[in-house]
This record gives structure tokens, sequence and C-alpha cells, in this order.
């Protein structure tokens, strides 16, 4: 089967750059993605890597490297708002998006 | 501006009752997707539907059945609630590279 593994807590200081790590167990992914969830909320996407390499959106940048079936998100500039679950999750399909998530990390941000 | 929207929010059930859980979303997608989330794991995908008209199983389909009613909604059903069904459900569609999350539905099943 499918499996992605992540630490399962990360904490850091405003301000500080924080990576969280993907590691995944099987060779059918096509992509990779990261959602943020806050307690009691709702998983909102922050980014997918379609291809090798790192996407940059704002303070977040995510990296893919199939070849090592490892990806990882990096999280700049932390503020205390960042401070929720991240999950990594694979695409199984190009035509839609058919995920398997990973467990999540849980960060946690302090002043 | 409503996205995806599911109910109900909370709902108790008694073991062996049956409910549905309902969801629609305004953004014209073609794919759906119920996942269920229990603490402390990440989210498992229990049915999709990736065009209307057509649904399939996910990774943990047993106890559940879906209707993909037209393209906009998409129901999950719980023919015979079980303890182990307690869970938080989240509705989901979705554009290429994206997942938009309705709210959640939080069940538990006494």
């Amino acid at each position: 089967g499918q499996s992605l593994e992540q630490p399962s807590e990360v904490t850091a200081v405003e301000g500080a750059i924080v990576q969280i790590n993907c590691t995944y167990q099987t060779s059918g992914f096509y992509g990779l993605s990261w959602y943020q969830q806050h307690d009691g909320g709702a998983p909102t996407f922050l980014s997918y890597n379609a291809l090798d390499g790192l996407e940059e959106t704002g303070r977040f940048s995510s990296f893919l490297s199939r070849s090592d079936s490892y990806g990882y998100l990096l999280l700049q500039e932390l503020q205390m708002k960042d401070s929720a679950s991240y999950f990594c999750a694979g695409d199984l399909n190009t035509g839609f998006q058919k995920l398997v998530f990973g467990t999540g990390t849980r960060l946690l941000v302090s002043p | 501006n409503a996205g995806v929207t599911q109910t109900p929010k909370f709902q108790v059930l008694k073991t062996g009752q049956s409910m549905t859980l309902q969801c629609a979303q305004d953004m014209n997608h073609n794919s759906m997707y119920w996942y269920r989330q229990d603490p402390g794991m990440g989210l498992r995908l229990i049915y999709y539907s990736a065009s209307e008209g057509t649904t399939d199983k996910g990774e943990v389909p047993n106890g559940y059945n879906v209707s993909r009613l037209n393209k906009r909604e998409f129901s999950l059903r719980l023919e015979s609630a079980a303890p182990s069904q307690t869970s938080v459900y989240f509705c989901a569609s979705s554009r290429t590279g994206e997942l938009f999350f309705g709210e959640g539905s939080r069940l538990t099943v006494l």
C-alpha cells in the first residue's frame, strides 16, 4: 500500500524557519501536496509539486524529489498563526485529486 | 462565496441507526470526495466521484454508500452506524492540483 511518513510534532519560535519532512513508500505518486489544518478547522491547500524541485509561495516553499521519495515544506518568518497541523498528500491520478494523506505534523510556534 | 457546504455539522447516533451526510459545492468542479479523519491520523478517503455519474471506493469504504446526485451534490450514507464510525467527515471537491474542503461533520456513534 501507500504510506507517507511525517514527524508527529515540531516546535519553533516566532521568526524562525522550520522544515517539515515527508517520506513515502510508494512509487505511484504523481505529485505531492501540502495542506494546513488549524484545530477544529478544515484542511486548506498550501502547495502542490507536480514536478521535482522547489515551489515558492510567499513565506512557504515546498520541495519534491521523486527519485528519493521525499518532499518537504519550508516555512519562513514563522508567525503564531502558523501553529497548526500540516499534512503532505500524494496523488495517485493525474486527472483528479485522489490523494493519500500523511499522518500530519503538529507545528507549535512560541513567542 | 459558499465553496463546499456540508450538513449536518454535528450528529449523535445510536448503534444501528442510519443517516446521510449531505455535501454541495458551487465551484463547478467535476470531482468530489468524502474523507474521514480520526484523532492523530491523517485523512482517509472513503469514496470519490471523478465526475458526475461515477463513484468509486477509496481506502476505507466498508459501512458506507455514496450518491452523486448531480454535479453539485455528493452524499454519504451510513446504513447501520457503528461506534468505529465515530469520526470527523470532510467532503471536498477539486480542480487540478487542489482540494477544497467543507467545514466537516462531527459524528458520534454511541
